[in-house]
């Protein structure tokens, strides 16, 4: 149980493109889902909290116009990267905490590289 | 500010010896820490986790310590084998808030 499916796996976008990256809990309903990033040889970084019917929360310095979030339903979030650059090509991976019970279930990760 | 890190960016070990993957952490609020792995071109996959209130916790040839004094969180993994390469993160967090990663450890297991 406790599965998170993101989707693609992988992408290639042009330049000034806008990509889309799914993130579904399955089997369980995630009121709470997590955005990360991860450029080469370094850890996940927080991006963003995102809150089902409402507004996403921003970490410091991440730019919440060029990274749109949308969690429309109890079981899908999604990261939408406008006008990418080759700057923001990384893996996007998303995270959700099944019900109340500790415990962080991760999406396998987007890998974006724009050309 | 406050952060997650380990102490060996890479450790390389004989197949069939322990690995100890070492990780410090400085918020002393945190009550939940967790271990990954993660492998090339994949997401986490969760190994084993502990909570504040527990100094040691095992499972299948793996065994995670903590010491709340020197705020100290351990992987200890027995027998390592080939299929245990890749990059084991220590993540920790405060009751649900996302979890805080540390910068990652490279275990190499030499055949």
């Amino acid at each position: 149980g406790a599965v998170v499916s993101q989707h693609p796996s992988r992408v290639i976008c042009k330049s000034g493109t806008s990509v889309k990256i799914e993130c579904r809990s399955l089997d369980f309903q995630a009121t709470t889902m997590f955005w990360y990033r991860q450029f080469p040889k370094q850890s996940l970084m927080l991006m963003a909290t995102s809150n089902e019917g409402s507004k996403a929360t921003y970490e410091q310095g991440v730019e919440k116009d060029k990274f749109l979030i949308n969690h429309a339903s109890l079981t899908l979030s999604t990261l939408t990267v406008t006008s990418a650059h080759p700057e923001d090509s990384s893996f996007y991976i998303c995270s959700a905490v099944p019900g109340r019970s500790y415990g962080y279930t991760f999406g396998s990760g987007t890998r974006l590289t724009v050309v | 500010g406050e952060s997650v890190g380990l102490h060996l960016p890479t450790l390389s070990v004989q197949e069939g010896d322990n690995s100890i993957i070492n990780c410090a952490y400085s918020n002393s609020a945190s009550d939940y820490f967790i271990w990954y792995k993660q492998e090339s071109g994949k997401g986490p996959q969760f190994i084993i986790d502990i909570r504040s209130n527990m100094d040691k916790r095992q499972g299948q040839r793996v065994t995670v310590l903590l010491n709340k004094t020197v705020k100290h969180l351990s992987l200890q993994i027995a027998a390592t084998q080939p299929g245990d390469s890749a990059v084991y993160f220590c993540a920790e967090s405060r009751g649900n808030t996302p979890l805080v990663f540390g910068k990652g450890t490279r275990l190499s297991v030499i055949a």
